[in-house]
């Protein structure tokens, strides 16, 4: 089955830096890649998703990109502010079934 | 409203008793998922349905059942409770197809085994 390694499990950023967060996959089969973001006491939100045949995707401060051949997928998110301190999930998968790496928990500090 | 709806959203309950968490979801969407979250393994997988009447085993399943007579609904039941189930549990839901938007999740129940 497919098994998605998210890095790093924690980041601090200072607000207006920027945040990466790093997955990578295991099953060459996975088509659909969305990340989501927790809040505090909240489920999962869907913020962004990207499809394998697109290789970068941006929505305003939020970007993903996806490179198939390294099986590797980034989130990217510029000008941090103290709203997006969250645990971010990656997922990977295809058809209705998705696996979730372990979650990186963002710090931005103000 | 409609949404995905989970209840209750705290429970405590002692060691060897029957729990069961409630999941509603009001779009008929036919796939529903049922996660826990602990502190170091992100979202584990425990049951899925592909429809009603339909269920399968994820990741985690042992100690726990559930049913789905219902497309709608989608309770999570612990038989008999331990502590190691002490967690969060998320429902999820997706409606199925060739094209996959990603599921949507519940607000989660938070779960203390005692």
């Amino acid at each position: 089955g497919e098994n998605v390694e998210q890095h790093p499990s924690t980041l601090s950023v200072q607000e207006g830096d920027s945040a990466v967060i790093k997955c990578t996959y295991s099953d060459s089969a996975s088509n659909y890649f969305p990340w989501y973001k927790q809040e505090l006491g909240k489920g999962p939100q869907l913020i962004i998703d990207i499809r394998s045949n697109v290789g970068e995707k941006k929505d305003q401060r939020i970007a993903v990109t996806l490179n198939k051949t390294a099986k590797h997928f980034s989130l990217h998110i510029t000008e941090t502010q103290p709203e997006d301190s969250a645990v971010y999930f990656c997922a990977a998968g295809s058809g209705n079934m998705l696996t979730f790496g372990g979650g990186t928990r963002l710090m931005v500090k103000p | 409203d409609a949404g995905i709806t989970q209840s209750p959203r705290y429970k405590i309950t002692e060691t060897g008793r029957q729990v069961t968490l409630m999941c509603h979801q009001t779009w008929s969407h036919s796939y529903m998922f049922w996660y826990r979250q602990d502190l170091g393994h992100g979202l584990r997988l425990i049951y899925y349905s592909a429809a009603a009447d339909i269920t399968d085993k994820g990741e985690v399943p042992d100690g726990y059942v559930v049913s789905r007579s219902k497309t709608e609904n989608f309770p999570l039941t612990l038989e008999s409770a331990t502590r190691s189930q002490t967690s969060v549990y998320f429902c999820a839901s997706i409606n199925g197809g060739a094209s996959n938007y990603g599921y949507t999740f519940g607000s989660g129940t938070r779960l203390t085994v005692v």
